[in-house]
């Protein structure tokens, strides 16, 4: 069974740091492109970004409104993914989601539980 | 790159068929068939229930459909029943990025 477990969020103030986690397990993560998905409260599903996997080159492509200040990362001899969230906004307040993408489909096939980040002072 | 435009809501009575409409531009829906719809219940993580523009993933219902002219997606839910109740996005490819819709409200009268 697929199970993506998210952790690190929290209450953080403006400009603050945050770095996100994500335990995967039940596939074979090296071989999977993963993704990052946020929902603000209320609001609809917004794409952070994703990262291949290390045999097509390893390298994460972001949303505009992130770049620069967020790095998705992973380590595969642990089956972790890695959001790291720098310069955070009150804008940034949203339940962050983990996600396998399929790059042949364009579907994110598998999510976790997501894990809320407050920026608020 | 701007959010695809979704009806904010849409409504229906157990039994009827309904659609969700997903326009986007030359840019994402109208250049690929990388088009694929989420169903959201309350507090719950999006499900997906459409690939590709038309395929669903094993264990989805038959009764969800999907389908893709020129820059607008669709999603037809038939047979409504109760549990099909929750908030719908549509989500395409748009070359090295992702754009999602803003979400559709699916109330089951």
């Amino acid at each position: 069974e697929v199970q993506l477990v998210e952790s690190g969020g929290g209450l953080v103030k403006p400009g603050g740091s945050l770095r996100l986690s994500c335990a995967a397990s039940g596939f074979t993560f090296s071989n999977a492109w993963m993704s990052w998905v946020r929902q603000a409260p209320g609001k609809g599903l917004e794409w952070i970004g994703r990262i291949k996997r290390k045999t097509d080159g390893g390298t994460a492509d972001y949303a505009a409104p992130v770049k620069g200040r967020f790095t998705i990362s992973r380590d595969d001899s642990t089956n972790t993914l890695y959001l790291q969230v720098n310069s955070l906004k009150t804008e940034d307040t949203a339940v962050y989601y983990c996600t396998t993408y399929n790059y042949a489909t364009g579907g994110f096939e598998y999510w976790g539980q997501g894990t809320l980040v407050t920026v608020s002072s | 790159q701007s959010a695809l435009t979704q009806p904010a809501s849409v409504s229906g009575s157990p039994g009827q068929s309904i659609t969700i409409s997903c326009t986007g531009t030359s840019s994402d829906v109208g250049s690929y068939n990388l088009v694929s719809w989420y169903q959201q219940h309350p507090g719950k993580a999006p499900k997906l229930i459409i690939y590709e523009v038309s395929k669903r993933p094993s264990g989805v219902s038959s009764r969800f459909s999907g389908s893709k002219s020129g820059n607008t997606a669709s999603l037809t839910i038939s047979g409504l029943q109760a549990e099909d109740e929750a908030d719908f996005y549509c989500c395409s490819y748009a070359g090295n990025s992702l754009v999602f819709g803003g979400g559709t409200k699916l109330t089951v009268l």
